[in-house]
């Protein structure tokens, strides 16, 4: 089961692009990367996933290096309604677990 | 985008009441749904994990007679906290996956407190 390590916590500025990296050095040739944002006091909110390479969709992007033993977040742009939780989780199919999640404070 | 909706969002009771809690996927089959639970300012921690028609696979360390899982449908699965005690307070999640490699879709929580 690969272990995710993210910073603690992280400070950006309203317009700035945000990277977020997770390290996961035990990742399992069938493991997926998944990222969510939380707001407090609601569920996890799904952010983007990728396998390898680069992912992008209309929020974020996903980097993933060929040895697949990180991965990086991208915000483009932040606002002040990015500041949320950002949790990455690797595994497989119903075998994921939390770890502790960024803590991202957008300031103005 | 697939939508997860969890019932009630609040509940508050007395000690020794027992309390349920709905998940429903409302436009997809969930083969497998998740509950997790939710200290202030912690990461969610996985209770157990779901699956229609057989019985809930519990986490160590989560009573299964205290937390009764029942899926009884593809698009339904319940928690029970039974004879709920004040430490049983917290933020309760569920979450339902539409398929192999596809991403858990969370519902809002469930805030309970038992006084």
């Amino acid at each position: 089961l690969a272990k995710t390590t993210q910073p603690i916590s992280m400070d950006s500025y309203e317009g700035q692009e945000v990277n977020i990296t997770c390290s996961h050095n035990n990742i399992a040739t069938n493991d997926y990367i998944t990222w969510y944002q939380q707001f407090p006091s609601q569920g996890p909110r799904f952010i983007i996933q990728g396998y390898k390479t680069k992912v992008t969709n209309e929020v974020a992007s996903l980097f993933i290096p060929a040895d697949r033993k990180s991965s990086t977040l991208s915000l483009p742009r932040v606002s002040l309604s990015d500041t949320a939780v950002y949790y990455c989780l690797v595994g497989e199919r119903g075998d994921m677990r939390f770890g502790a999640g960024t803590r991202l404070t957008v300031k103005p | 985008g697939a939508v997860v909706s969890q019932h009630p969002s609040r509940v508050i009771c007395k000690s020794g009441t027992s309390v349920k809690i709905e998940c429903r996927s409302l436009d997809f089959q969930a083969t497998t749904m998740f509950w997790y639970r939710q200290f202030p300012k912690k990461s969610l921690m996985l209770m157990a994990t779901s699956n229609e028609g057989s019985k809930a696979t519990y986490e160590q360390g989560v009573e299964k007679d205290k937390f009764l899982i029942n899926h009884a449908s593809l698009t339904l699965s319940t928690l029970t906290v039974t004879s709920a005690h004040p430490e049983d307070s917290s933020f309760y999640i569920c979450s339902a996956e539409r398929g192999p490699n596809q991403p858990q879709h969370f519902g809002d929580g469930t805030r309970l407190s038992i006084l």
